[in-house]
């Protein structure tokens, strides 16, 4: 949303390749979170950082990878270990406790 | 652990039609409820923020609820139109990283 950069938004990946979703944003804030959505269900954590170099691991974070090298870049990466990696991609920030998140486009990644 | 129930999963609608959604939690403990539009294959859109000192807040159209002790949230939307079509969804927050989301209620408004 505004300034969420969310890039590719279709994504396919074949068995036992590694593939990475890049996340970008513009608003200048600390918080960044990953999300996976499969259909009908809600929303479940992989990943957050609340600043740069740091980042913990959610619910779901097997099979992922981040990085948080810069304020403004939060990218993830699907590796060969997540068995069921066919999901809505969709990448947060925030400002922290009791504001406001932010979502981005989303990306959908699709295993061939 | 936090549950965020949504009830119902669907609902179809006449326009003009006032119209109120669900949103339910099991833990009273939390720090604000949000709810958020997701048109079909795109991120959400924030729609409201209510801090959990608050009842309810209203923006346009929409007025949603909070009432806490028993674990409850509506979204009232007045006078809905086709354009509100999208499926809603709820959250509730616990800590810098907690939040918790409800699957949704897809809406459809017929013209």
């Amino acid at each position: 949303d505004g300034g969420i950069t969310q890039s590719p938004k279709y994504l396919f990946r074949k068995e036992g390749q590694n593939v990475t979703l890049s996340c970008e944003q513009n608003l200048n804030h600390d918080a960044m979170y990953w999300y996976r959505q499969d259909p009908g269900q809600g929303l479940r954590l992989i990943y957050y950082s609340q600043i740069v170099n740091d980042f913990q691991k959610g619910d779901i974070a097997e099979g992922y990878s981040v990085s948080r090298e810069k304020k403004e870049s939060f990218p993830l990466t699907v590796t060969s270990a997540q068995k069921n990696p066919t999901a809505f991609y969709l990448c947060a920030v925030g400002q922290g406790f009791g504001n406001t998140i932010y979502f981005g486009e989303g990306s959908w990644l699709t295993v061939v | 652990k936090q549950e965020v129930t949504q009830i119902p999963a669907a609902l179809s609608v006449p326009e003009g039609e006032n119209l109120v959604l669900n949103c339910s939690f099991t833990d009273s403990a939390i720090y604000n409820l949000q709810w958020f539009r997701q048109d079909p294959g795109k991120g959400l859109t924030s729609l409201l923020l209510i801090q959990s000192s608050q009842r309810e807040q209203t923006s346009g159209r929409l007025n949603a609820s909070l009432d806490k002790s028993s674990g409850r949230s509506t979204l009232y939307i007045a006078a809905s139109q086709p354009g509100d079509s999208a499926t809603y969804l709820c959250a509730t927050q616990y800590n810098f990283n907690k939040f918790y989301f409800g699957s949704g209620t897809k809406l459809n408004v017929k013209p």
